[in-house]
């Protein structure tokens, strides 16, 4: 499976946007990319995903480069709830999928 | 939806007895998924069915462990006998299908500590 390289921790101010970004130059092709986000003492959440082009919801933005070898999850405006555990995750398109593998996620810590 | 539920939330035992986790996943969903995070080896996928079907248990650690799916709306992971490192938060997981673009539903966890 393509791997993917996060920072282990990034902070935040409460209300400012941030940036996440996830490395995966071996990123195939075929392979979505993911990010979940686990809060504490809970279990993992979808956030997002994309394949070539940039993506929009509720929660976040994905920012996908050109060469696809890298992304970026941005939240517009970080609240105290934002403060988890984020996971980037690469996942083939094929209609068999592969299985979600977590690395260790960046640790996000937002600031009052 | 009331979404992935998971029983018990917690459960601590000791050490030899038999441990048995509880799920029951989003209805229509086809596949379903048991995880197991701890501090040192993180978030790992232990085994996932198909329409109650294993499919790969290869995440599985060893023979003290089982799981069984009887019926679309319920599954079971069992440890016996149970060990001190046993001791982790367990995630069942459930999706309508298991390709590239699905999402992954996860329940709440239970926390397991074995004395």
């Amino acid at each position: 499976d393509a791997k993917t390289t996060q920072p282990n921790s990034m902070e935040s101010n409460e209300e400012e946007p941030v940036h996440l970004p996830c490395n995966h130059s071996t990123i195939s092709g075929t392979d979505y990319i993911h990010w979940y986000r686990q809060l504490p003492s809970q279990g993992p959440e979808y956030v997002i995903h994309g394949l070539t082009s940039n993506v929009n919801n509720r929660m976040a933005s994905l920012a996908i480069a050109e060469d696809r070898k890298s992304s970026t999850l941005i939240l517009h405006r970080a609240t105290l709830r934002d403060a988890a555990v984020y996971y980037c995750i690469l996942r083939d398109r094929s209609p068999y999928g592969n299985k979600l593998v977590f690395g260790a996620g960046t640790i996000l810590r937002v600031k009052s | 939806d009331a979404g992935v539920i998971q029983s018990p939330r917690h459960e601590v035992t000791e050490m030899g007895q038999e441990v048995t986790l509880r799920c029951k996943p989003i209805s229509g969903h086809d596949y379903l998924f048991w995880y197991r995070q701890t501090m040192m080896r993180g978030l790992e996928l232990l085994i996932y069915f198909n329409n109650n079907v294993p499919i790969d248990d290869s995440g599985m650690p060893e023979d003290r462990f089982s799981a069984k799916m009887p019926n679309a709306s319920f599954s079971t992971l069992k440890i016996q006998p149970s060990e001190p490192r046993d001791s982790a938060v367990y995630f069942c997981a459930s999706s309508l299908k298991l390709g590239g673009a699905e999402t992954q539903y996860f329940g709440p966890g239970t926390r397991l500590l074995v004395l």
